[in-house]
This record gives C-alpha cells, sequence and structure tokens, in this order.
C-alpha cells in the first residue's frame, strides 16, 4: 500500500513564526503536491513538483513556498505565518501521468493565533 | 481554465437508500479521466471510482457506480444500499494538464450522512 505521512496532524504556531509541514511518500512517485482545505472552497492547489528539486506554483502561492531536496519528501513553508494560513493542509504523491490517482496524507490542521 | 462544480452542499440519506451526488465540470480536452473521492470524518481522503472519457461504459466499484454523460460534461456519483460508513465528504475531481503533468482540479465537496 502507499503510504503518505504527514509530520503533524494539529500544529499551534504564532503570527509571523516559520512554519515548516513536511510530507514523506513511500511509493517513489513522481509527483508531490499541497493543498489547503477549507470549508465551501475544497481543496486549492498551492504548489506541486514533478521531480526532485522542480516545483510548479498552484493556484494559490502567495504566502508559502516549497522544498523538495529528496524524491520522497516535500516540505511546505509558511515563511511568516498569518491568521488567514489557518487550515487544513493535505499533501498527495502519484505517479507521473494525467490518468494515475493521487494518494493523500492524513491532513495537517494548522491554526496561527 | 478548467472548472468543477458541485452543486449539493450537503446531502443526507437512510441507510440502505440510493443516493445520488452530481459533478459538472468544463473542458476543452477530448480525452480525459474523472475521479470522486471520498473523505470520510478525520480519516485521509481514498479514492473511490475513476471514468475514463472515451469509454462508453460506465465505471462500477460495488456500490459505486457513475452516470458519465460527456456531451453534457456530467459526471454523477450513484451510491446504491448506503451504509453508515459512506459518511464523508465527497469531492469530484478533473486533472488538468500541466507541460504533461497532471494537477487535479477539485469541486467543492458534498457532504454526505448517512442516517441509521
Amino acid at each position: 500500500d502507499v503510504k503518505v505521512t504527514q509530520s503533524s496532524r494539529y500544529l499551534v504556531k504564532r503570527t509571523g513564526e516559520k512554519v515548516f509541514l513536511e510530507c514523506v511518500q513511500d511509493m517513489d512517485h513522481e509527483n508531490m503536491f499541497w493543498y489547503r482545505q477549507d470549508p465551501g472552497l475544497g481543496l486549492r492547489l498551492i504548489y506541486f513538483s514533478y521531480d526532485v528539486k522542480m516545483k510548479e506554483k498552484g493556484d494559490i502561492p502567495e504566502g508559502y513556498s516549497v522544498s523538495r531536496e529528496k524524491k520522497e519528501r516535500f516540505s511546505l513553508i509558511l515563511e511568516s505565518a498569518s491568521t488567514n494560513q489557518t487550515s487544513m493542509y493535505l499533501c498527495a504523491s502519484s505517479l507521473g501521468g494525467w490518468n494515475y490517482e493521487q494518494y493523500f496524507g492524513p491532513g495537517t490542521r494548522l491554526t496561527v493565533t | 481554465a478548467q472548472t468543477v462544480t458541485q452543486s449539493q452542499p450537503e446531502m443526507s440519506v437512510q441507510e440502505a437508500e440510493t443516493v445520488t451526488l452530481s459533478c459538472t465540470y468544463d473542458t476543452s480536452e477530448s480525452n480525459y479521466y474523472l475521479f470522486w473521492y471520498k473523505q470520510p470524518p478525520s480519516r485521509q481522503m481514498i479514492l473511490v471510482i475513476r471514468q475514463e472519457a472515451y469509454k462508453q461504459q460506465n465505471a462500477t466499484e460495488n456500490r459505486f457506480s457513475v452516470n458519465f454523460q460527456k456531451a453534457a460534461k456530467s459526471f454523477s456519483l450513484k451510491i446504491s444500499d448506503s451504509q453508515l460508513g459512506d459518511t464523508a465528504m465527497y469531492f469530484c475531481a478533473f486533472p488538468f494538464r500541466h507541460f504533461g503533468n497532471e494537477k487535479l482540479t477539485f469541486g467543492t465537496g458534498t457532504r454526505l450522512t448517512i442516517i441509521p
């Protein structure tokens, strides 16, 4: 079974802090994704990566950056957390190609106070 | 731009009944896949069913089936003999190709509650 893990299920941070969310997949997938999930808005893509050290902006990249130094690990960075970044963050991975399903991690619920 | 619309924010049905969740999308592509994902309360998102656009036959996975109407750009999910474990958020998703790599566009979701 494909396993996607995220470093924390719940996280509370203060405004202005630098926040790291880690995601690891164990199936040698090419593609990795970061989404945020908000009620009524569904899942919105923040960033994705289709190879090591490669990244592409998604639909809402502002205020976020990412890092992919190893194939299995994809990190989301909030340089200076703000209260409007309070949300559920989901990581996913997939094989390359447009017909493959994405496998999701359990999510990190981030609260910025 | 691809858009995916789920017009039913919440639904509830009695256990053992059949329920249909709707999804419409917009695309100029001719061949593509469509996906339904399920997110149970406090649990991971998982794939429920996948449909390939060029296939005439609607996809079926046990109690889950789709009604795919390509001309109408409609992709609804039917759950037969609903069970308490079907309580979840359901998202339909459409892959958008970006320089040969896909990213998914999700609908806003339908929260389905199965009532005992």
